[in-house]
């Protein structure tokens, strides 16, 4: 089945710094590859997605980047904000199955 | 995205009893997924709740054990039978909206503690 890495496990950035999250999964056929922002207590929140046939995804101060080849993908969080500490998760998806498979989580901490 | 609502929100529990869990969409959805989420840790793939059919569980997770029902499109049950203190987590139903490319959403979750 499918196996998704992610590192770091915890991550502390200062305000206004950028913040890198990385992911690596094993099966070659997953095409749809989501993040999921989980503050404490709550539920995890969808955050942006990224397909197979798209190498990068933009949406205000996150990004998400694809290299298919090396089957790895990462988040970027660019100016971040303290409203940004949570835990982030990533995610695989293999064609034709619904099913998600997550990584292990990276606790990220914004220092004011 | 869908409303999705999850009763009750938390609970405690004596071991060796059950427990439902009720998952709530204000649509009708295809897919509907139980996790399950240790403290400080992933979420874990329970199985998928299927509509007309029994449940697809993952390797670990055993029918006997987390009996699900999915009378219609917009409600599904999870059961913890037989509760053991291992079974302390929080369970979150999620559903696929088939919107584009099979995007997942949460409930908001159940926290169960069992004494």
């Amino acid at each position: 089945g499918e196996n998704v890495e992610q590192h770091p496990s915890t991550l502390s950035v200062q305000e206004g710094d950028s913040a890198v999250i990385k992911c690596t999964y094993s099966d070659s056929a997953s095409n749809y590859f989501p993040w999921y922002k989980q503050e404490l207590g709550k539920r995890p929140q969808l955050i942006i997605d990224i397909r197979s046939n798209v190498g990068e995804k933009k949406d205000q101060r996150i990004a998400v980047t694809l290299n298919k080849t090396a089957k790895h993908f990462s988040l970027h969080i660019t100016e971040t904000q303290p409203e940004d500490s949570a835990v982030y998760f990533c995610a695989a998806q293999r064609f034709g199955n619904e099913k998600l498979t997550f990584g292990t989580g990276t606790r990220l901490t914004i220092i004011p | 995205s869908a409303v999705i609502s999850q009763k009750p929100s938390r609970d405690i529990c004596q071991r060796g009893t059950s427990l439902t869990i009720q998952c709530q969409v204000d649509s009708q959805v295809t897919m509907m997924f139980w996790y399950r989420q240790q403290p400080g840790q992933s979420l874990t793939l329970i199985a998928t709740a299927n509509q007309g059919s029994e449940a697809t569980y993952e390797s670990g997770f055993v029918i006997d054990k987390f009996p699900i029902s999915r009378p219609n499109l917009t409600f599904s049950t999870l059961t913890v039978s037989n509760m053991s203190p291992e079974d302390s987590s929080i369970y979150l139903c999620s559903v696929g909206l088939r919107r584009s490319y099979n995007e997942q959403f949460f409930g908001p979750g159940t926290r169960l503690t069992v004494l």
